[in-house]
This record gives C-alpha cells, sequence and structure tokens, in this order.
C-alpha cells in the first residue's frame, strides 16, 4: 500500500514571497504520478501540477514548480510570488500507474497568504 | 466545457433517511471516482468505476453504502439509513484513461442530524 506524508499542517508566507510545502511518499511501485491539489475555501479540489516518476526533470506550471527527489521519495511543491488567492489547503496525492487507478492523498498542508 | 457536477451541493437530513447524491461526470471519461473527505480521515476512496463497472468498493464503509453508474454519463452514491457519522464532504472525480489527472466535482456537504 501507498502512503502520503505531508509533515506540515499549517504554513504561512507574505505576499510576493515564496514557499516550499513538503511532501513524502512511500511505495514499491515503479511507475506512478505524483500531483498536487488545491483547496480553497469554496472547497473546490484544482489540480495544480503534476509529475511523472519516470521523468527527471521537475513540473513547473508558472509560479509553481516541484522539487522531485525519487530516491528520497520526496515531491516538494514551491510557490514562487505568492499571492492572496494562493491561500488554501494543498494536498499531496500518488497514483499508480494503470487505468483508472485511486488518487491516495496526504493529511493537507494549510497555506495561508499575509497582505 | 462542462467539468464534473455534482448535486445537491448542501444536504441535510435526519438520521434514519435514505440520502442520495449524484454525479455527472466530464464527457469521454471513462473512470469515475467517490471520495469522502472528513477532518479525521482526510480523503479518502469509497469506490470507482471503470467503464460504468466497479472496480474497487474496498473503501464503501458498511452495507448501508452503495454506489451504481447505469451509464456513462451519470452514477449515485447512496446511504440507507443515514447515520451523524456520515456527515462529510462527498466528492465525484472523474478521468480520461491511464494516468491522466482526476478532475473533482465541487463536492456535496451531507449533515446528518
Amino acid at each position: 500500500a501507498q502512503t502520503v506524508t505531508q509533515s506540515q499542517p499549517e504554513m504561512s508566507v507574505q505576499e510576493a514571497e515564496t514557499v516550499t510545502l513538503s511532501c513524502t511518499y512511500d511505495t514499491s511501485e515503479s511507475n506512478y504520478y505524483l500531483f498536487w491539489y488545491k483547496q480553497p475555501p469554496s472547497r473546490q479540489m484544482i489540480l495544480v501540477i503534476r509529475q511523472e516518476a519516470y521523468k527527471q526533470q521537475n513540473a513547473t506550471e508558472n509560479r509553481f514548480s516541484v522539487n522531485f527527489q525519487k530516491a528520497a521519495k520526496s515531491f516538494s511543491l514551491k510557490i514562487s510570488d505568492s499571492q492572496l488567492g494562493d491561500t488554501a489547503m494543498y494536498f499531496c496525492a500518488f497514483m499508480r500507474g494503470g487505468s483508472g487507478s485511486r488518487l491516495t492523498f496526504g493529511e493537507g498542508t494549510q497555506l495561508t497568504v499575509n497582505p | 466545457d462542462a467539468g464534473v457536477i455534482q448535486s445537491p451541493r448542501h444536504e441535510v437530513t435526519e438520521m434514519g433517511q435514505e440520502v442520495t447524491l449524484r454525479c455527472k461526470p466530464i464527457s469521454g471519461h471513462n473512470s469515475l471516482f467517490w471520495y469522502r473527505q472528513t477532518m479525521m480521515r482526510g480523503l479518502e476512496l469509497l469506490i470507482y468505476f471503470n467503464n460504468n463497472v466497479p472496480i474497487d468498493d474496498s473503501g464503501m464503509p458498511e452495507d448501508r453504502f452503495s454506489a451504481k453508474m447505469p451509464n456513462a454519463s451519470f452514477s449515485t452514491l447512496k446511504i440507507q439509513p443515514s447515520e451523524p457519522r456520515d456527515s462529510a464532504v462527498y466528492f465525484c472525480a472523474s478521468t480520461q484513461g491511464t494516468s491522466q489527472p482526476q478532475h473533482f466535482g465541487d463536492g456535496t456537504r451531507l449533515s446528518i442530524l
């Protein structure tokens, strides 16, 4: 079974600064995918970024980037130039490769961006 | 394009009543997932369907819970009889093919009094 751990229940950052959210996972699978989802107070689950385990290059989406360390089973999210709208709960998630595989979520990190 | 559509958005009912949650996945998506989110247990998978067939229902907590997917565009999650501990946010998500990210609906907040 896979496990995902987010060790930071809460974090805060000043607007325009950079913040990094941590995530570690445990799996024996070789083919898998990792995701960060954002859940603002509206409770929508919004995909932020994804990473294929077979790719060495770290994924980037505008102000969001990841640091994927496969050997260490670490998958951190960096948010640059933080904006007030980034305030949300952030979930790290693991998905085994293959059709219709489930997501296994971490506990979440509540990020607050302060003006 | 329309996303995953869930209804109702909120449901408040008394214990013992039957509750039915509904989901319309994104057109063309062949996998559908039901998740439950609570403060105590976080986000957990209840059941998922592939091509309308239930693949894994090991997360369904009890026989009081049942889910169906009669066609590619509709799924229901039913709780009968409901109990206060069923209070949670229930999400439906869908995806297309292998390794694609899941797209979530806005969730149903269920309160059982």
